[in-house]
């Protein structure tokens, strides 16, 4: 199916450890976004892509780099993990010009100790 | 500063029991304002966008509306299946952010 794919879908690392999380769209779209859902607190923007080899930074991007590899893949990397990093963190895409949501992937559920 | 606020923070209804859901956001340029349905477990899943006051979308047993300062979810006889967590976000001019209120968690009893 159509969609937006992240791995792995739950990590456990040390603090202090570093990691990529993946996500790959096959719809073609043009933008692409990494938000963290923690408790209590709505979807943050960490960094996103408008478009191939362009990125930029959200609301909370310390502490995270990213990468846009090519129209399909936008990958997330946490240098040195920290306690505050664990979080939910969701991938999403949407096609400049359309009028309609962004598409979210499943989620990658990220415990920092 | 964008803020969205969503209320109540959670809802129980009996089934058949309708009830609305509020969004009110304060925003320099809107530019679109979006509700999602997020099942435990998943990704946010698109549901409605609304551009302009006056505006209504429907799906199903859900209705969207918008006015010039929030937003309206109304959900008509509602079915088990309809348990989740509802957000709003709001995009502003010039902006590639959405701004995410904090979602209602909606549970529907049989």
């Amino acid at each position: 199916n159509a969609g937006v794919t992240q791995t792995p879908k739950f990590q456990v690392l040390k603090t202090g450890q570093s990691m990529t999380l993946q996500c790959a769209q096959d719809m073609n779209h043009n933008s692409m976004y990494w938000y963290r859902q923690d408790p209590g607190m709505g979807l943050r923007l960490i960094y996103y892509s408008a478009s191939e080899g362009t990125t930029d930074k959200g609301e909370v991007p310390n502490g995270y780099n990213v990468s846009r590899l090519n129209k399909r893949e936008f990958s997330l990397r946490l240098e040195s993990a920290a306690p505050s990093q664990t979080s939910v963190y969701f991938c999403a895409s949407r096609d400049l010009g359309v009028p309609y949501g962004y598409t979210f992937g499943s989620g990658t559920r990220l415990t920092v100790v | 500063e964008d803020q969205v606020t969503q209320s109540p923070e959670a809802l129980r209804l009996q089934e058949g029991e309708s009830s609305s859901l509020n969004c009110s956001y304060t925003v320099s340029g809107l530019r679109g304002l979006f509700w999602y349905r997020q099942d435990p477990g998943k990704g946010p899943e698109f549901l409605f966008t609304l551009y302009s006051a006056g505006e209504e979308k429907e799906k199903e047993r859900l209705k969207a509306t918008l006015t010039k300062k929030e937003s309206f979810l109304h959900i008509t006889a509602p079915k088990p299946e309809d348990s989740a967590t509802y957000l709003c976000a709001v995009r502003v001019g010039g902006s590639e952010k959405l701004v995410f209120g904090k979602g209602t968690k909606l549970t529907v009893n049989p």
